[in-house]
């Protein structure tokens, strides 16, 4: 069935590191991708989406690109800061419903 | 603004009494959904409906009920709860005709511990 695989964390950074967070995908078709970030005490919040191979989605000062040939759908951040410190979700959307990785938190220290 | 809607936001129950969470949402989007979320584990969807009377099981249903009798409100019923139903829950919604069909629009959540 139709699967999501993040990396696992936590991923700790310092302050203006670069970020990436992998994400790669099971799913026959062509299924939306989706990033979601939990911040700490709140709910999901879409942070970018992608529809299509080779769309790339951007929000926030991150990007993904989604990747057919790799199945694949990273996060990436060329300089984080403080306050991006979260749980980030990876999901892709497939008939009724968002199929989501397992979460991967980022710490990001000053 | 647009917005979903839980309530309560945090619950602490016992084994068997019977609880409902709220959610409801401003956008007039036909779908509506619940998810529980587990460490671990991602999200897992409970129940889903396409709009009003319409319902239908999601990866996870059992010990959980749903209901659809207005297009903005889609209350998790729990009518018996158990130690393995303690998890942070979410409502989500989304519009079923037009553009950006496939986004989901997340509640603020619903820590609940069944003791």
């Amino acid at each position: 069935g139709d699967s999501v695989t993040q990396m696992e964390g936590p991923v700790t950074l310092s302050e203006e590191a670069f970020l990436t967070i992998n994400c790669t995908y099971t799913a026959t078709g062509y299924p939306s991708l989706f990033w979601y970030v939990q911040y700490p005490g709140e709910g999901l919040q879409l942070l970018l989406k992608a529809t299509k191979a080779d769309d790339k989605g951007s929000n926030k000062g991150f990007e993904a690109t989604y990747r057919k040939e790799t199945t694949s759908f990273h996060l990436e951040k060329g300089s984080v800061q403080v306050s991006d410190s979260a749980v980030y979700f990876c999901a892709l959307s497939r008939y009724n419903k968002l199929i989501f990785g397992a979460g991967t938190r980022l710490a990001v220290h000053p | 603004e647009a917005q979903v809607t839980q309530n309560p936001r945090y619950l602490i129950t016992v084994t068997g009494k019977k609880l409902t969470v709220t959610c409801s949402q401003n956008m007039n989007h036909e779908y509506m959904s619940w998810y529980r979320q587990d460490p671990g584990l991602g999200l897992r969807q409970i129940y889903y409906s396409m709009n009003v009377e319409v319902t239908d099981k999601g990866d996870v249903p059992e010990g959980y009920k749903v209901s659809r009798k207005e297009k903005r409100n889609f209350p998790l019923i729990l009518e018996s709860p158990s130690p393995n139903q303690t998890s942070l829950y979410f409502c989500a919604s989304r519009r079923s005709g037009g553009a950006d069909t496939d986004t989901q629009y997340f509640g603020p959540g619903t820590r609940l511990t069944v003791l």
